[in-house]
């Protein structure tokens, strides 16, 4: 089965960097999402991205959160400037259509703020 | 209660025995779908039940949707050790957004 991949699987930085979180998608997959858990909590959707351009957003996805989908196959998360408080897995997600389709997670990147 | 709560939180069980979890939500949905989590890893997808059905098998795993009580269940029979993990319901809303909101989950372990 197709897999999606993220990178690094462990990032740690300290607070106040800028990091970037990487996604490889399905190929043939249309729309993007990120979600992001924090340690002992549920997945919480951050933001969804389709035709070039943010679909919906949650409201943990302030202005210090960017998605972009630089080329035909990386689809990043851009996290400015970091706070203790954004510690947690992010998981890069992706489908073939809209919401009667399963999405498909990758394996997480976990994001140690210092 | 918010959008997908699931419960128990937490289920031991021996091995051979069935588990079920339960999964409560609020809003219209488009479907409801069921993933497992092992520690501290990626999340995988179960099984996808739309709302217009009832009942959805696949291998051990039986999911039952009740939108009228807005509720889900997953049966896991004859359990494996390897079952253990937590399981998490997402629903997908009516409104044509692909959202997934997810509950907390329940932790299953399975004890050989």
């Amino acid at each position: 089965e197709p897999e999606v991949t993220q990178t690094p699987s462990h990032q740690v930085t300290q607070m106040g960097q800028e990091v970037i979180l990487r996604c490889v998608p399905i190929s043939n997959h249309l729309y993007f999402y990120w979600y992001r858990q924090i340690l002992g909590q549920k997945v919480e959707f951050l933001v969804s991205f389709y035709n070039n351009e943010i679909s919906e957003k949650s409201e943990i996805f302030d202005d210090q959160f960017s998605v972009e989908r630089p080329d035909g196959s990386n689809f990043t998360l851009k996290i400015r400037s970091t706070k203790l408080e954004d510690s947690a897995m992010y998981f890069c997600a992706s489908s073939p259509g809209l919401a009667v389709s399963r999405q498909y997670f990758g394996p997480g990147t976990r994001l140690t703020v210092t | 209660s918010q959008q997908g709560e699931e419960d128990p939180q937490a289920l031991s069980i021996q091995e051979g025995e069935n588990a079920t979890m339960n999964c409560s939500y609020k809003t219209s949905i488009n479907n409801l779908q069921w993933y497992r989590q092992n520690s501290g890893r990626g999340l995988v997808h179960l099984i996808l039940i739309r709302s217009n059905e009832r009942e959805k098998h696949s291998g051990r795993l039986r999911v039952t949707l009740d939108t009228s009580k807005k509720s889900s269940s997953l049966l896991i029979t004859a359990s494996r050790a390897a079952d253990t993990a937590s399981y998490f319901c997402a629903t997908v809303p009516f409104s044509g957004y692909s959202t997934l909101t997810f509950g907390k989950g329940t932790m299953l372990l399975v004890s050989p």
